[in-house]
């Protein structure tokens, strides 16, 4: 099976400056994709942003960028000028295929807390 | 607008007791799954499908049944609930490359 890791428990930024969460995963499959996700305090999971394996751009969307270095397997998110809003939870996810059908991998997430 | 819709949204049960929990898609995606959240371990995966009338073992089935009666309902089932399943479910699905749209998560609580 494959594998999703974060190292990162929590993290604690001022606002407006930059923060990388880090993500590293295991796969054999040749082409893959890798999502982020937040969650929020209410619960709330939501999706940010993707990159696909055969990519050699990083994908960025807003202020939510990824740092993707292939031959590491690791896929960081990077968000600038971050807001008290960032704060959350962030999983990284792995699109994994089972025996029949594909799902989602997760990490166990990194707690971002963004301070004044 | 897409939606994945989840119920109960919280619910107390005693050992042994029965549970399901439920989950509606609107979004006419094949893939639905059920996931629980427990501190530590982030999303781990239970069950999925990938139409009506299939299903798919995850990770952590064990204590689990489910059932894809539609393209669009999705139920989780606890005959023989343990504390040990006490957690946070989520539903989502899914579509393609897609990443999952998910619920807003049903709290369960085995005493």
């Amino acid at each position: 099976a494959q594998k999703v890791t974060q190292t990162q428990t929590s993290i604690s930024v001022m606002e407006k400056t930059t923060v990388t969460m880090d993500c590293v995963y295991e796969t054999q499959d040749s082409s893959y994709f890798l999502f982020w996700y937040k969650q929020t305090a209410s619960g709330e999971i939501v999706f940010l942003i993707r990159q696909d394996s055969y990519k050699k751009e990083n994908a960025t969307v807003g202020h939510y960028s990824l740092n993707f270095q292939k031959p590491k397997s690791s896929i960081g998110l990077i968000i600038t000028a971050t807001q008290i809003e960032d704060s959350a939870v962030y999983f990284c996810a792995m699109r994994e295929r089972g025996n029949s059908g594909t799902y989602q991998r997760f990490g166990t997430g990194t707690k971002l807390q963004v301070v004044p | 607008e897409a939606a994945v819709t989840q119920s109960p949204r919280n619910k107390v049960t005693v050992t042994g007791g029965n549970v399901t929990l439920s989950c509606r898609q609107t979004n006419s995606h094949n893939y639905m799954y059920w996931y629980r959240q427990d501190t530590g371990h982030g999303l781990r995966l239970i069950h999925y499908s990938y139409g009506a009338g299939n299903l798919q073992i995850g990770d952590v089935p064990d204590g689990y049944k489910a059932t894809r009666t539609t393209q669009e309902d999705f139920f989780l089932l606890l005959e023989l609930a343990s504390p040990s399943q006490t957690s946070l479910y989520f539903c989502a699905s899914s579509e393609g490359v897609q990443a999952p749209l998910f619920g807003e998560g049903t709290r369960l609580s085995v005493l």
